[in-house]
């Protein structure tokens, strides 16, 4: 069945120092993948997403890019805030399926 | 534009006495919606999903039950709560186009003494 890998945390970095939190996924078909973001006491918020193949999603300077060949989604950020502090979640959706699988979140904690 | 909405916020309830959380959404119509538990500093486990009005599926057998009785309308209930089922509460509707993509409520935090 799918499934998504991502690297236990938790992160602990400086500002502005630069941030991978990897992800890897099995799945059947075309997923479409995801990351999401919860911060402190809140619910989850879909930070970005790509659909297909070598499709890059970027927001608020995190970016990931699909990649087929390592079955990977890895985030990054040049530069970290204090404000980026919060739990990193993978997911990916099968195509025509309704279900969201997540990976087990990254907790991040920026140092200023 | 879509919302979606979860009661109470925060809830303490002494273990055996009953629970009722509820979620609704605005904005769409005939969602497919979720219910998660988030325990500390855990990954989220889909308790049950629903594509339709007394449609109900439960993914891990456990204390809880959920139903639906309106379209935009999932509860999540419990007749004699545990210690185990203290967690962070989260609804969730689902978009399939364009991205596949699940929207969550802020969460409701359960504190089970």
């Amino acid at each position: 069945g799918n499934s998504v890998t991502q690297m236990e945390g938790p992160v602990t970095l400086s500002e502005e120092a630069f941030l991978t939190i990897n992800c890897t996924y099995t799945a059947t078909g075309y997923p479409s993948l995801f990351w999401y973001v919860q911060y402190p006491g809140e619910g989850l918020q879909l930070l970005l997403k790509a659909t297909k193949a070598d499709d890059k999603g970027s927001n608020k300077g995190f970016e990931a890019t699909y990649r087929k060949e390592t079955t990977s989604f890895h985030l990054e950020k040049g530069s970290v805030q204090v404000s980026d502090s919060a739990v990193y979640f993978c997911a990916l959706s099968g195509a025509g399926g309704f279900k969201t699988i997540f990976g087990a979140g990254t907790r991040l904690f920026v140092k200023a | 534009s879509q919302t979606i909405h979860q009661w109470p916020a925060t809830l303490v309830q002494p273990v055996g006495s009953p629970l009722s959380l509820e979620c609704t959404v605005e904005g769409t119509s005939n969602p497919n919606l979720y219910w998660y538990r988030q325990a500390a500093g855990r990954g989220l486990q889909l308790l049950f999903y629903s594509v339709g009005i007394g449609q109900i599926s439960s993914e891990v057998p456990q204390n809880l039950s959920a139903s639906r009785p309106q379209d935009r309308q999932f509860i999540l209930s419990s007749k004699k709560l545990l210690l185990s089922d203290s967690g962070f509460y989260l609804c969730a509707w689902y978009r399939q186009t364009p991205m596949n993509e699940q929207f969550f409520g802020p969460g409701t935090r359960l504190t089970v003494l």
